[in-house]
């Protein structure tokens, strides 16, 4: 299994322009998570899916930030506009049914907002 | 609130010691608690869950420890290696499957 699968890698982009971040979770898994870390705040959760359905977007800071998943095998998450503050490792992460169940992340992408 | 706090907040150790690294939560109700590491510039890994039954588990050099009467959790690893450097981060679940509650991690480094 290739394992959770996010691009691009890293990103830098300037104030204002729209980035989107994507994210291929592992075949069979049903919840999907978005995070967030940086060295200040550590890991937040944005938001996550189950069954292709958002559940819990209370972590997503405002407006400017929209996620989709609009089938078991692919989602995005979108920043429009980009500040500076968003600078920040993204991370997505794929899990199974079973309660408690451990969370496989992907490698990360680094955004750098100038 | 649920709560999970981590010390030291990083630690500095010699090729071939050993070290404890702590995690005491307040989390309610307390479902599982698994630490993870992260590599720099990886993505979080798992080494190891805790159920509430549980006071012992060993994966090889890391041996995770749980006294859910004081909620505290410790990841104890024994003759460390230079690849032991990383970001060791506690996660609690309560409730259902996605409450999490991440630590904000300890950050060890090896030294040769």
């Amino acid at each position: 299994d290739a394992g959770v699968i996010q691009s691009p890698r890293h990103e830098v982009t300037e104030m204002g322009q729209e980035v989107t971040l994507r994210c291929k979770p592992i075949s069979g898994h049903n919840s999907l998570f978005w995070y967030r870390q940086t060295m200040m705040r550590g890991l937040e959760l944005l938001i996550y899916f189950n069954n292709n359905v958002p559940i819990d977007d209370s972590g997503m800071p405002e407006d400017r930030f929209s996620a989709k998943m609009p089938n078991a095998s692919f989602s995005t998450l979108k920043i429009q506009p980009s500040e500076p503050r968003d600078s920040a490792v993204y991370f997505c992460a794929s899990s199974g049914d079973r309660v408690g169940g451990e969370l496989f992340f992907g490698e990360g992408s680094r955004l750098t907002v100038l | 609130k649920n709560q999970v706090e981590q010390s030291p907040q990083s630690l500095i150790i010699l090729e071939g010691k050993n070290c404890t690294l702590q995690c005491n939560y307040t989390v309610s109700p307390f479902s599982n608690l698994r630490w993870y590491k992260q590599d720099t510039g990886r993505g979080p890994v798992s080494l190891t869950i805790m159920t509430f039954s549980e006071n012992t588990k060993s994966n090889g050099r890391y041996t995770a420890t749980l006294d859910a009467d004081t909620k505290q959790s410790s990841l104890h690893i024994t003759a460390s290696q230079l690849s032991d450097s990383a970001s060791y981060i506690c996660v609690v679940t309560s409730g259902s499957a996605r409450q999490l509650t991440f630590g904000s991690g300890t950050q060890l480094t090896v030294l040769p």
